[in-house]
């Protein structure tokens, strides 16, 4: 499918267990991001990859791993998952600007539920 | 870094009303500024954005925002809105001097009244 998709759309774990979400894009861009979106937050950055091997750290990165060994694809890795780490988790991706011009494309969204 | 305010956070409107959601950021350097909208159970869509050029620009379904850069806004209006404007909005600033990093406000959650 072409476009941006993650995996699984619903996860429930239990407190202390390992999680990873699986995000993958088709059209090659250089940047990724993974976000996490609770009520009267908005959407908050956990942390971005500018290209294959590169990543940083967003404002909410405690508690998560990520990597990127190979441009496609950006899992997210929850080492072990706490209540709060309760929410939805959206991927997106966009076009390399070093000014900053290109939107971020979406994926559709893993809602994690940590028991 | 750069912070986005919607100082609105929930927004009731009848169907065929006009509507502005409103968008303030903080820096005052060069801004590439967008509004995403997501539908329920949904990720986001690009909806507009304002790169350089005229201040003002239009989406396809009849939203239009107007960059003003004295205020530092970039309020979302619609003249008419219909059932299926019913959605989450968002707000999103990049500069030039935060390169690829997306800035988002907290949203504001419009419901169109039949």
């Amino acid at each position: 499918d072409a476009g941006i998709t993650q995996s699984p759309r619903y996860k429930i774990t239990e407190t202390g267990r390992q999680v990873t979400l699986m995000c993958h894009q088709t059209w090659s861009h250089s940047y990724m991001f993974w976000y996490r979106q609770d009520l009267g937050h908005g959407l908050r950055l956990i942390y971005y990859s500018a290209a294959a091997d590169i990543t940083d750290k967003g404002e909410v990165s405690d508690g998560y791993v990520v990597s990127r060994s190979k441009t496609e694809n950006f899992p997210l890795t929850l080492e072990s998952a706490t209540r709060s780490q309760t929410s939805v988790y959206f991927c997106a991706s966009s076009e390399s600007s070093g000014a900053g011009r290109y939107e971020q494309f979406f994926g559709p969204g893993t809602r994690l539920t940590v028991l | 870094a750069q912070s986005v305010t919607q100082l609105d956070s929930q927004v009731p409107v009848f169907e065929e009303a006009p509507v502005e959601l409103r968008c303030n950021y903080s820096s005052s350097v060069s801004v590439y500024l967008f509004w995403y909208v997501q539908y329920p159970n949904q990720g986001l869509q690009l909806l507009l954005k304002y790169l350089s050029g005229s201040t003002l620009v239009e989406s396809i379904n009849g939203f239009e925002a107007e960059f003003n850069k004295s205020q530092t806004s970039f309020h979302l209006r619609k003249p008419s809105v219909h059932i299926s404007d019913t959605a989450e909005y968002f707000c999103a600033v990049r500069s030039s001097n935060t390169g690829n990093q997306f800035y988002f406000g907290t949203g504001t959650s419009l419901t169109v009244i039949p």
